[in-house]
């Protein structure tokens, strides 16, 4: 098991362009997760996955769409980039339950 | 609104000394509650849990968490901290009566350790 899985792990993006980042989970959980941290915020939840085909806003939605394209695969999108997009992105995977939200490693984005 | 409160940004505690977290949280039912921890550079992993029952839990790496209801409380504990535990701490409830179950991160607590 892979557990979840994120790519790229860093990027860096000019103001305007637009990017993908993935996030795959091969556990067969129902709800996904998109977070960002920034320094002194803690993590806050962008957009989030209860089952295949169905997505919600969460806290800080602005800028930002999802795709969840099957079960396994949650994506986020910029579609034009901005510097207050730089952040860490995190993808996360609720267990059976409500056990535990498993983390992907992380995507460090840097818009300039 | 629901939400988490961790008090301290950041601590400093010497080599062998104990080590208390706090975190607060304010739900209309007691919430899941959990512990991450997250190293330099890295993600975050779950030191413990807490759903129901015994209201003090063991959790990796030598760490436990008391949950005190009156208190509105999950603090975390340690008897004597280690070089290697400098990291970031955040205190998270999940809100179980939803189906969606968010997780509501606190905004942190920074350990340095001193030799």
């Amino acid at each position: 098991n892979a557990g979840v899985t994120q790519t790229p792990k860093f990027q860096v993006l000019k103001t305007g362009q637009s990017m993908t980042l993935q996030c795959a989970q091969d556990m067969n959980h129902n709800s996904m997760y998109w977070y960002r941290q920034d320094p002194g915020m803690g993590l806050r939840l962008i957009y989030y996955s209860a089952s295949e085909g169905t997505t919600d806003k969460g806290e800080v939605p602005n800028g930002y769409n999802v795709s969840r394209l099957n079960k396994r695969e949650f994506s986020l999108r910029l579609e034009s980039a901005a510097p207050s997009q730089t952040s860490v992105y995190f993808c996360a995977s609720l267990g059976w339950s409500y056990n535990e939200q498993f983390f992907g490693p992380g995507t460090r984005l840097t818009v300039l | 609104a629901q939400s988490v409160t961790q008090p301290d940004i950041h601590i400093t505690v010497s080599e062998g000394a104990s080590l208390e977290l706090r975190c607060n949280y304010s739900y209309g039912a007691t919430p899941y509650l959990f512990w991450y921890v997250q190293s330099p550079g890295q993600g975050l992993q779950l030191l413990l849990k807490y759903f129901s029952g015994d209201t003090l839990v063991q959790g990796i790496k030598g760490f436990e968490a008391e949950f005190k209801r009156s208190q509105s409380s999950f603090n975390l504990r340690k008897p004597s901290v280690h070089w290697s535990d400098a990291a970031e701490y955040f205190c998270a409830a999940l809100n179980y009566g939803g189906s969606q179950g968010n997780l509501i991160f606190g905004k942190g607590t920074k350990l340095s350790v001193k030799p």
